[in-house]
């Protein structure tokens, strides 16, 4: 079975300081992985994913991740936190040769100070 | 392009009366998913739909849930009888295909009294 660890709830960082989100994950079989954004109210946002390609993805805010096989981490980092960067974050696990459902972590929620 | 649409966007419902969630999916998309999140947790998989057809089910409650995707029209989450437990956020997402990006709708909270 596939699962994924969040480690810390909650997270907090001053506006431009380093942003990073762990994950761990759990598979028998190489996994896709995915970072989504979620905005108060809102429904989730693709940030990033990794399907077996280059092992360090970039995605779309300046985000970026990279998967690490020999620690099964899939770590989400940001060189400068934005104010608008304050989300929930949740890291997913698929299987490629499964039935595309997401298996969610239990989500990391970011705040920014100024 | 409109996103994935879900409606209603709040649902109250007292217990056991029924609840029906729906969703439209981007267009060009055949692929639909439905995902539940309960207070402070992650979203949990329920159902995976293509048109006419239940996928995996693995994730849905054995008794008063159903889900379908008819050929014309948005997909349907029913929940009968409905009890407290199943106040949470509805999240449907939708990819043209396999393997495919699964793109989140806004999602429906149901609040049972």
């Amino acid at each position: 079975a596939q699962s994924v660890t969040q480690l810390g709830s909650h997270v907090s960082v001053s506006e431009g300081a380093l942003v990073l989100l762990r994950c761990n994950y759990s598979s028998s079989v190489p996994p896709y992985l995915f970072w989504y954004v979620q905005y108060p109210n809102q429904g989730l946002q693709l940030l990033l994913k990794y399907t077996s390609a280059a092992t360090l993805v970039k995605g779309i805010n300046g985000f970026e991740a990279e998967f690490k096989k020999s620690e099964t981490s899939f770590h989400l980092t940001k060189p400068s936190a934005h104010m608008s960067d304050a989300a929930e974050y949740f890291c997913a696990v698929s299987i490629p040769s499964g039935t595309d459902k997401l298996i969610f972590g239990t989500g990391t929620r970011l705040q920014v100070f100024p | 392009n409109a996103g994935v649409m879900q409606n209603p966007r709040h649902l109250v419902r007292r217990r056991g009366q029924e609840a029906r969630l729906r969703c439209s999916p981007m267009k060009g998309h055949s692929h639909v998913y439905w995902y539940r999140q309960l207070p402070e947790e992650g979203l949990k998989f329920m159902v995976y739909l293509q048109k006419e057809n239940i996928i995996d089910e693995s994730g849905m409650p054995k008794e008063r849930f159903s889900a379908e995707f008819p050929k014309e029209g948005p997909s349907i989450l029913r929940i009968q009888q409905v009890v407290r437990g199943d106040s949470a956020a509805y999240f449907c997402a939708s990819s043209p295909g396999r393997k495919e990006t699964q793109y989140f709708g806004p999602g429906t909270r149901l609040l049972v009294l």
